[in-house]
């Protein structure tokens, strides 16, 4: 079945750029999705990209997506304490298929 | 919109107890997700419905649990009888699920279930 992997742990120091890496395995991902979920929250949609897009900017934020590799990736510039949260990756096909849902990265952000 | 409204917040309570979750959806929303959270297994999707029907229930643990779709608006999920590894937060999500889009889940704030 659908596979999405993520890295556990990020740290970082605020001011540095964040980079969260993903890797899916199913060729037919048409929709990706970032989620960010602050302690005690739900997961809250932070941004998504198309399967024929390959980047996306939305102000700090930078999706980029390498569909040969199949390969998401969310960069946060300037990063602040207020970023550190989990980030999942997740991907669906249509719109009618459920997402798969990474494990979820953990950025801690270090003044 | 409220967003996805999720009832309680927190519960308490003894091994073999009944619980009832709680969720509201969005308006509009035709498409309902009850999911688990864990640290040793992560968001484990239970079950969703599309225009009120399960569709997929694979999720679901065991037979102690259940989840209803009374109508468009509203979802419940039981537990009876409760045990201690059911100690989790438990999340409800809505979408719009359309052929030609996906929009992604909107997601409640959850309900912390702790089974003592």
């Amino acid at each position: 079945g659908e596979d999405v992997e993520q890295s556990l742990f990020l740290s970082v120091r605020e001011g540095d750029s964040s980079v969260i890496n993903c890797t899916y395995t199913d060729s037919s991902s048409t929709y990706l999705y970032w989620y960010k979920q602050e302690p005690g929250a739900g997961l809250q949609l932070l941004t998504y990209i198309f399967s024929n897009m390959d980047m996306k900017q939305d102000q700090r934020l930078t999706v980029l997506l390498n569909k040969k590799d199949k390969h998401l990736s969310l960069r946060i510039a300037d990063t602040q304490t207020g970023d550190s949260a989990i980030y999942f990756c997740a991907e669906t096909y249509s719109g009618y298929s459920t997402l798969t849902f990474g494990k979820g990265t953990m950025l801690l952000v270090s003044p | 919109d409220a967003g996805v409204i999720q009832s309680p917040r927190h519960e308490v309570t003894e091994m073999g107890q009944e619980v009832t979750l709680r969720c509201k959806l969005i308006s509009g929303h035709n498409s309902l997700f009850w999911y688990r959270q864990t640290m040793m297994r992560g968001l484990e999707l239970l079950i969703y419905f599309n225009n009120n029907v399960p569709i997929d229930d694979s999720g679901m643990p065991e037979d102690r649990f259940s989840a209803k779709m009374p109508n468009a608006s509203f979802s419940t999920l039981k537990i009876q009888p409760s045990e201690p590894r059911d100690s989790a937060v438990y999340f409800c999500a809505s979408s719009l699920a359309r052929r030609q889009a996906h929009y992604g889940y909107t997601f409640g704030s959850g309900t912390r279930l702790t089974v003592v």
